[in-house]
């Protein structure tokens, strides 16, 4: 399974816009990657999911270089509420189901 | 439709004492895991159900244990509880746990051993 791994921390300010880069060098032929928001004392929540090139949903867009070695998470204009950590995760699904690895995970802490 | 649903969300034990959690998984999801989330060591990967067998296991020792119905429902316990074993565990659900599955994550059952 791909090990992932991402900042520690960031900071930013409401209104900025925030990029998350996860690297994934081992990633496999079949994985996706996926990016979930974890808040304090919750299950994570689903951000979005990709495999190649650009995804964009509502909250979120996800970028993915060719070679796939790496994704970044970009957030429009956060909000204080988008203080939370962000996890990537990659390859959880697989023929034979999945055997999931987090990595530490990104917090992320937004400013007035 | 409705998510994950894990209960008893907050939950207190005693050292040796045994404890149960339960999942409820999505409508049609037939995959399901299971997780701890500790300050120290993050999420870990429990195992994982489909079909009522278990199809992956993490590193963890015997005294965890689960298993899944068949309505996908799925319940973990832990035996003769350990102070280390105080956690947040959390149950996901996904289709079927092949490429491209998303995996949905519930709130959360809160452990305390005392």
């Amino acid at each position: 399974l791909a090990k992932t791994t991402q900042p520690i921390s960031m900071d930013s300010y409401e209104g900025q816009e925030v990029n998350i880069t996860c690297s994934h060098n081992n990633i496999a032929t079949n994985d996706y990657i996926t990016w979930y928001q974890q808040f304090p004392s919750q299950g994570p929540r689903f951000i979005i999911q990709g495999y190649k090139t650009k995804v964009t949903n509502e909250v979120a867009s996800l970028f993915i270089p060719a070679d796939r070695k790496s994704s970044t998470l970009s957030l429009p204009r956060v909000s204080l509420s988008d203080t939370a950590v962000y996890y990537c995760l990659v390859g959880a699904g697989r023929t034979g189901g999945f055997k999931t690895i987090f990595g530490a995970g990104t917090r992320l802490f937004v400013k007035a | 439709k409705a998510g994950v649903t894990q209960t008893p969300r907050y939950l207190i034990k005693t050292r040796g004492q045994q404890v149960t959690l339960s999942c409820s998984p999505i409508s049609g999801h037939r995959s399901v895991s299971w997780y701890q989330q500790t300050p120290g060591q993050g999420l870990q990967f429990l195992f994982e159900y489909f079909s009522e067998t278990q199809r992956n296991k993490g590193n963890f020792p015997g005294r965890f244990s689960g298993r899944q119905f068949s309505n996908s429902r799925s319940e973990m316990n832990v035996s003769t509880l350990e102070l280390g074993d105080s956690a947040l565990y959390l149950c996901a659900s996904s289709a079927d746990g092949s490429s491209g599955n998303t995996i949905y994550f519930g709130e959360g059952s809160w452990l305390t051993v005392v």
